[in-house]
């Protein structure tokens, strides 16, 4: 068991469908990354929250659309995504986004399949 | 812009015998390396952490070596278990500006140890 969870483990949704990714960690870090892993890429990052303000954006497109109520919680709203949106999204934690030598934490991901 | 490859894609070997992974890096301006561990459906697992000081690193029989120079690193992993198969991360961390750094991944090694 990780010290980060994140639910739905799987999410089957329409195009048209409105749907959140959750992630809570129990760690006592201040930094939260939600990152996208698709079959034969790299894991690219996608929001990064430290002491719950945005800090990285990654050009992701805002049908993505993250929130982060306090350090202990992120979630990730989903709203008219595309088939190419299918992928395992992935949350993670740190000690901060400036502790640049703490190591990241990873939750078990949501598999999201967009149909 | 940072690009990082991991050689080989896939390996399979048997069981007992010592393997080294590799990781490249292209920019050697980095803070740190991470080994990371992936299984199916899973998140990812913090191995070790090198920090860009340092040459090694050592856990169990798992031993990551940093030439930041070269813009190399090597997992070696003694002794492979069956339960060692997952698929294997190499990620560097980076200044990315504004206070911020960011990790950037490989593609992973996926790992089979044959019994």
């Amino acid at each position: 068991e990780t010290g980060v969870t994140q639910t739905p483990r799987h999410l089957v949704m329409g195009m048209t469908n409105k749907k959140s990714l959750k992630c809570e960690q129990h760690l006592g870090h201040n930094a939260m990354y939600w990152y996208k892993q698709s079959a034969k890429k790299p894991l690219e990052l996608m929001f990064v929250y430290n002491f719950k303000e945005q800090t990285e954006n990654n050009s992701v497109p805002s049908r993505f659309s993250p929130e982060c109520p306090n350090s202990s919680h992120l979630f990730l709203h989903l709203h008219t995504l595309q088939p190419e949106d299918s992928a395992l999204y992935l949350c993670a934690s740190s000690q901060a986004q400036g502790a640049y030598n703490s190591p990241l934490h990873f939750g078990n991901g949501t598999r999201l399949t967009v149909t | 812009k940072q690009e990082v490859t991991q050689i080989p894609a896939a390996l399979s070997v048997p069981e007992g015998e010592n393997l080294v992974l590799n990781c490249s890096f292209t920019d050697s301006a980095i803070y740190n390396l991470q080994w990371f561990r992936q299984d199916p459906g899973k998140g990812l697992t913090s191995l070790l952490l090198i920090q860009s000081s340092q040459r090694e690193q050592t856990s169990g029989r798992l031993n990551a070596s940093l030439d930041k120079s070269s813009g190399r690193s090597t997992l070696y992993i003694a002794a492979s278990q069956p339960g060692d198969s997952a698929t294997y991360l190499c990620a560097v961390t980076a200044y990315s500006g504004a206070g911020s750094y960011q990790l950037t991944f490989g593609k992973g090694t996926k790992l089979s140890v044959i019994p």
